[in-house]
């Protein structure tokens, strides 16, 4: 596609359900970023993909977190045993690689909202 | 630790006027300083980017001024529209193998009265 894509745009899930979020990014971009965007924190980094492989998962807020890429395109972003604290705008980019300072092109988020 | 600092966090400017936010950081290493504007819901959109080794950076009406040695750089949105009332962030990021990752400022409501 044309730009990042997620899915879906909006969920609510009772608090202690497991949430899927997905992100296709750009067509050729081998980088894909996964960010959180709160009132309270503001934007802030998660986890990144180089290809399949997430070098750095150090932002990832706790254990109930995790995430995979396959096939260098398609990622999800899963969260278990969800708290009233992961609800949050769960943002994607992209970029065409994760070195060099490429620019990173953003999704329109998947807006999670935890009862 | 909040590694860059946006101000102000709210702006009202009239139409034709010139908005300017300013972004300080603290670690040396970053090496790309770009400029996210954001409608609500929808994510962000980079507006303009710059590197250390230029002082200014002009792209239309946005201009990034780039002050290495105070570790500090600023947007300024000449000709202000309604059209440009958006949250704007300010982020940083190393290159080489870091990853890349963005830090960002904390945001600027800008909101511009006809």
């Amino acid at each position: 596609g044309a730009g990042v894509s997620q899915s879906p745009s909006n969920k609510v899930t009772e608090k202690g359900k497991d949430v899927e979020l997905r992100c296709d990014p750009i067509s050729g971009h081998t980088a894909l970023y996964w960010y959180r965007q709160s009132l309270g924190q503001g934007l802030e980094f998660l986890i990144y993909f180089q290809g399949n492989s997430a070098p750095d998962k150090s932002g990832l807020p706790s254990d109930r977190f995790s995430a995979e890429r396959t096939g260098g395109s398609v990622s999800t972003l899963t969260i278990q045993r969800t708290q009233q604290e992961d609800s949050a705008v769960y943002l994607c980019a992209s970029s065409r690689r994760s070195y060099s300072n490429q620019p990173q092109h953003f999704g329109d988020g998947t807006r999670l909202s935890i009862l | 630790q909040q590694q860059v600092k946006q101000s102000p966090q709210s702006l009202i400017v009239q139409k034709g006027g010139i908005s300017i936010i300013n972004c300080a950081y603290e670690n040396t290493a970053f090496d790309y300083f770009p400029w996210y504007q954001q409608f609500p819901g929808k994510g962000p959109a980079l507006l303009i980017a710059i590197r250390p080794d230029v002082s200014e950076k002009k792209e239309g009406r946005f201009t990034i001024s780039f002050n290495k040695s105070a570790k500090q750089f600023s947007l300024h949105i000449m000709d202000s529209q309604p059209g440009d009332s958006a949250t704007y962030f300010c982020a940083a990021s190393s290159g080489g193998n870091a990853g890349n990752m963005l830090t960002f400022g904390g945001g600027t409501r800008l909101m511009v009265k006809p």
